[in-house]
C-alpha cells in the first residue's frame, strides 16, 4: 500500500508565527485530504486538494502530485491552531477506496 | 445540516468481552468508513461499506465486523475484546465514488475504548 510520511513530527510555535507542515506520499494518489484533530480527537475537515493550491482564511495548502508531496501553511498562527494535522491520501481498489494517514504532526502554539 | 454522529462518547470493557458502536452518516451521505486510532498515530483503515455490504476492508482481523443498515448508519462490532483494541473508533461518511470522482470524506467525533 502507499506510504504516507509527516514533518515534522512535532512543532512548537510562537502565537503569531508562519510554519510549513509537508505530506509525502510513495505513490500516485488519486486525491489528498488535509485534518485538525482538535484535542478531543474530532477530525476537522481542512482541504480536499488533488493538485494545485486552495486557501481558506490563514492557511493554504498546495499538493504537487507529479512529485508526491503536499504543503499546509499556517500563517499568524494562533493558541487554537494547536492539535494535530494529519494528511490523508486517497486509495482507490477495484471496490472502493479508502484513507490512509500519515502519522501527523502535533503543533503547539504558545501565547 | 447534522454532520455525522457516533454513539457512545466513551466505552470501557473488559477483555475478552464484545462491543457495539453506531454511527450515522452525514445527511445524504451512502458510505461509511471505520477507522482506529492508537494514541499518538494516525487512524487506520478498519473497513467500508456501501449498499449495506463491506466493499473493502483493511489489515484487521475477523474480530471486527460491521453491518450497514438501510438508512446507512452503520454498526462496528468487535469480539474477544484485547488489551491492544483500546483506541478512538473513529467513522466517516462520504458519497460514493462515481465515474473516477472522489468525494471527501467526513468524520464523526469518535467513540474511545478502553479494553482493561
Amino acid at each position: 500500500g502507499i506510504q504516507v510520511e509527516q514533518s515534522p513530527p512535532d512543532l512548537i510555535l510562537q502565537e503569531g508565527a508562519n510554519s510549513t507542515l509537508r505530506c509525502n506520499f510513495s505513490d500516485s494518489v488519486n486525491n489528498l485530504q488535509w485534518f485538525h484533530q482538535n484535542p478531543w480527537g474530532q477530525l476537522i475537515n481542512l482541504f480536499y486538494i488533488p493538485s494545485g493550491t486552495k486557501q481558506n482564511g490563514r492557511l493554504s495548502a498546495t499538493t504537487v502530485a507529479t512529485e508526491r508531496y503536499s504543503l499546509l501553511y499556517i500563517s499568524s498562527s494562533q493558541t487554537t491552531d494547536s492539535g494535530a494535522y494529519f494528511c490523508a491520501v486517497v486509495e482507490v481498489k477495484a471496490a472502493g477506496n479508502k484513507l490512509t494517514f500519515g502519522g501527523g504532526t502535533r503543533v503547539l502554539v504558545k501565547p | 445540516d447534522a454532520g455525522v454522529t457516533q454513539s457512545p462518547t466513551h466505552l470501557i470493557k473488559t477483555r475478552g468481552q464484545q462491543v457495539t458502536l453506531r454511527c450515522s452518516p452525514k445527511s445524504g451521505h451512502d458510505t461509511v468508513s471505520w477507522y482506529q486510532q492508537a494514541l499518538g498515530q494516525g487512524p487506520q483503515f478498519i473497513f467500508q461499506y456501501y449498499e449495506e455490504e463491506e466493499r473493502q476492508r483493511g489489515n484487521f482481523p475477523d474480530r471486527f465486523s460491521g453491518h450497514q443498515f438501510p438508512n446507512y448508519s452503520s454498526e462496528l462490532n468487535v469480539n474477544a475484546l484485547l488489551l491492544g483494541d483500546s483506541a478512538l473508533y473513529l467513522c466517516a461518511s462520504s458519497f460514493r465514488e462515481r465515474q473516477g470522482l472522489f468525494y471527501e470524506q467526513y468524520f464523526g467525533p469518535g467513540t474511545r475504548l478502553t479494553v482493561t
